[in-house]
């Protein structure tokens, strides 16, 4: 089982639709989620990250982290077709072990 | 400042030749990733480094595959005896270590086998 598990999609919205994008971990240790976006062509940029349980907003995005249930989510309103890219989520437990990622899902907002 | 940079960004190879691919971490850095994706795939860790302790190599498909950090700067990723699936983009990222860890991406090596 990998420690980070995404639905690789490809997920397709029509334009203004809200998109909830989802993983799932194993690692009890994480305490740092986040969420990296990453378009065609070009390496992941840092999205936003959360820390623990809890939601954290940034204009149209939502990150929330469920620890019970190790879940973790990236919601995006109003979706636009430049946020057409793959997400990828990551969890990072501190003192200097290794941020996993999921393989990323890769979404498409059509206009 | 200067980002994460990797060289050639682009390599064509023979089946069965040698490669080599170069990463520049962001100066300070003492974390650096390896990671592959290929076409249509999702990111596939390598190897991770940090500072002077031993590298985790647990994600190195085979024993074709290794590589190096320098004096805690400079990373070279090896491949030996290539194969076609060997073709993917191979990313690098750094970041300081310390929480939340953020990663600053390089812009990749296509590396086509044929």
């Amino acid at each position: 089982q990998k420690e980070v598990e995404q639905d690789p999609g490809p997920l397709s919205v029509p334009e203004g639709a809200i998109v909830s994008l989802n993983c799932t971990y194993s690692n009890s240790a994480f305490q740092y989620f986040m969420w990296y976006r990453q378009y065609s062509r070009k390496g992941p940029e840092l999205l936003m990250y959360t820390y623990s349980s809890g939601n954290k907003e940034d204009g149209r995005f939502t990150a929330q982290v469920d620890k019970s249930s190790k879940y973790i989510s990236l919601f995006i309103r109003d979706s636009q077709p430049s946020d057409s890219a793959t997400y990828l989520c990551g969890g990072f437990s501190g003192g200097y072990q290794k941020v996993t990622f999921g393989t990323g899902t890769k979404l498409q907002v059509i206009p | 400042g200067a980002g994460v940079s990797q060289s050639p960004s682009n390599k064509v190879t023979e089946k069965g030749k040698d490669v080599e691919l170069r990463c520049d971490p962001i100066s300070g850095h003492t974390a650096l990733y390896w990671y592959r994706q290929s076409l249509g795939q999702g990111l596939e860790f390598l190897i991770y480094f940090q500072g002077n302790s031993a590298p985790d190599k647990s994600g190195l498909p085979s024993d074709r595959f290794s590589a190096e950090r320098t004096g805690g700067s400079v990373s070279t990723l090896t491949i030996q005896r290539t194969q076609q699936e060997d073709s993917a983009v191979y990313l690098c990222a750094s970041s300081s270590g310390l929480a939340p860890d953020t990663q600053y991406f390089g812009p990749g090596t296509r590396l086509t086998v044929l």
